[in-house]
């Protein structure tokens, strides 16, 4: 098993394109995350996907979209990124939705935004 | 608002020293989680307790829930236990919040 896979691992974008990063799990998990980590800060939940079809925002949302493409896929797509956008994102998978269900990681996708 | 706070923020030590590694939290849990980043990015999940007390190898995890705070012990360090271990609380609504990370490094 793969684990949770993320595509591509890096990228460097100028302002104002558009770009989505693929994320990808083959455990059954229900639950889909997307997280950004900063220097200095703790991860911040950007999206999450608690069971196919359903999505909802996080902590910092804003200039972000999902899709939950499916059970396995959980997709970020950045529509005008901004050099605030530059990031290393996680996404992550759990069984079921909610803090105390253990969750899995992907390797990270480190973007940056000239 | 729950607010993490770990300490110390940045760890250097010997190989075969005892490590503690403190999360304080402010408001009541349902879980804490303790995780290990290593040097490549990848993020991996130790432990998650509620109460008591958790035991992987030489890794400890153990919770205060009355003072809010736990502790994550490594016995016997080594080299490879240089990461960054991450601390995250999950309450109400059920989201985590994560902490900013210990950075660990034990010199040979």
């Amino acid at each position: 098993n793969a684990g949770v896979t993320q595509t591509p691992k890096f990228q460097v974008l100028k302002t104002g394109q558009s770009m989505t990063l693929q994320c990808a799990q083959d455990m059954n998990h229900n639950s889909m995350y997307w997280y950004r980590q900063d220097p200095g800060m703790g991860l911040r939940l950007i999206y999450y996907s608690a069971s196919e079809g359903t999505t909802d925002k996080g902590e910092v949302p804003n200039g972000y979209n999902v899709s939950r493409l499916n059970k396995r896929e959980f997709s970020l797509r950045l529509e005008s990124a901004a050099p605030s956008q530059t990031s290393v994102y996680f996404c992550a998978s759990s069984l079921l939705w909610g803090g105390s269900n253990e969750q899995f990681f992907g390797p990270g996708t480190r973007l940056t935004v000239l | 608002k729950n607010e993490v706070e770990q300490s110390p923020q940045n760890l250097t030590a010997q190989e075969g020293e005892f490590i503690t590694i403190n999360c304080s939290y402010s408001v009541g849990i349902s879980a804490l989680h303790w995780l290990q980043q290593h040097p490549g990015g990848g993020i991996v999940s130790l432990f998650m307790l509620s109460s008591g007390k958790k035991k992987h190898g030489r890794l400890i995890a153990t919770i205060n829930i009355q003072e809010k705070h736990s502790s994550l012990h490594i016995t016997a360090s080594h080299p490879r236990d240089s990461a960054v271990y991450i601390c995250a609380v999950s309450w109400g609504d059920d989201k985590i919040i994560f902490g900013k990370g210990t950075r660990l490094h034990i010199l040979p």
